[in-house]
């Protein structure tokens, strides 16, 4: 399968609680791009990187997220502390620069905030 | 700023039936592109199609078609003779402003096709 994988696709979690999701985009692709989704919404924009480089991050994200994609490759979300309110659906992108944002997409953690 | 309003909440069809679902869109900028994804029961969004603000040729593909009207910022989808495995939630999706880097997605339209 060399589509977009998201790790874990669920995730319950205690109010306070840190967690973590990852992602791996495709191969070849060099923006990686996260979004979250709450229900009955579209998809908002939280941040995305190309290569390495954080080049974009939504008001959306509080310093409580941090992304990271340390080589280029997969990337790592984080949220600490988390929040009830941070319950959604964190979906994960990818696209070849150059495409004009035809992104790829995982299929998503769905994480729950107890 | 930009905006995408699907109004459409949910649409339910009997099989075989065509449906549309409508699109418009909201930007300032002369350079824009506009897309269409599915998103079924399993939470994967997939790519239908995109389209850019210079070409509003209709576009078909199999069963599925597209109308952009610029004069109406539009962009309807339409499925005919529908079948059951179309039953997902539809987005449409705006870039604008060449260069910003991330899609505005609208709140999406469920199509349910009955049996």
């Amino acid at each position: 399968d060399t589509g977009v994988s998201q790790d874990p696709r669920h995730k319950i979690t205690k109010r306070g609680q840190n967690v973590t999701f990852r992602c791996d985009p495709i191969s070849e692709h060099n923006r990686l791009y996260w979004y979250r989704q709450t229900l009955g919404q579209g998809p908002e924009f939280l941040t995305y990187f190309q290569n390495e480089a954080q080049l974009e991050k939504s008001r959306l994200l509080s310093d409580r997220f941090s992304a990271e994609r340390p080589k280029g490759s997969f990337s790592t979300l984080e949220i600490q502390r988390t929040e009830q309110g941070d319950s959604a659906m964190y979906l994960c992108a990818s696209s070849s620069q150059g495409t004009n944002e035809k992104l790829f997409f995982g299929s998503g953690t769905q994480l729950s905030v107890l | 700023a930009q905006k995408v309003t699907q109004a459409q909440t949910e649409i339910s069809v009997v099989e075989k039936e065509d449906v549309t679902l409508d699109c418009v869109y909201e930007t300032r900028d002369t350079t824009y592109y506009l897309f269409w994804y599915k998103q079924p029961p399993s939470g994967e969004l997939v790519f239908l199609i995109r389209r850019n603000s210079f070409d509003e040729q209709n576009e078909i593909s199999g069963r599925y078609s597209w109308n952009f009207q610029k004069s109406t910022s539009s962009f309807n989808f339409t499925i005919t003779a529908s079948q059951v495995v179309d039953s997902a939630v539809y987005f449409c999706a705006l870039l604008s402003n060449f260069g910003n880097e991330k899609l505005t997605f609208g709140t999406g339209t469920r199509l349910t096709i009955i049996p």
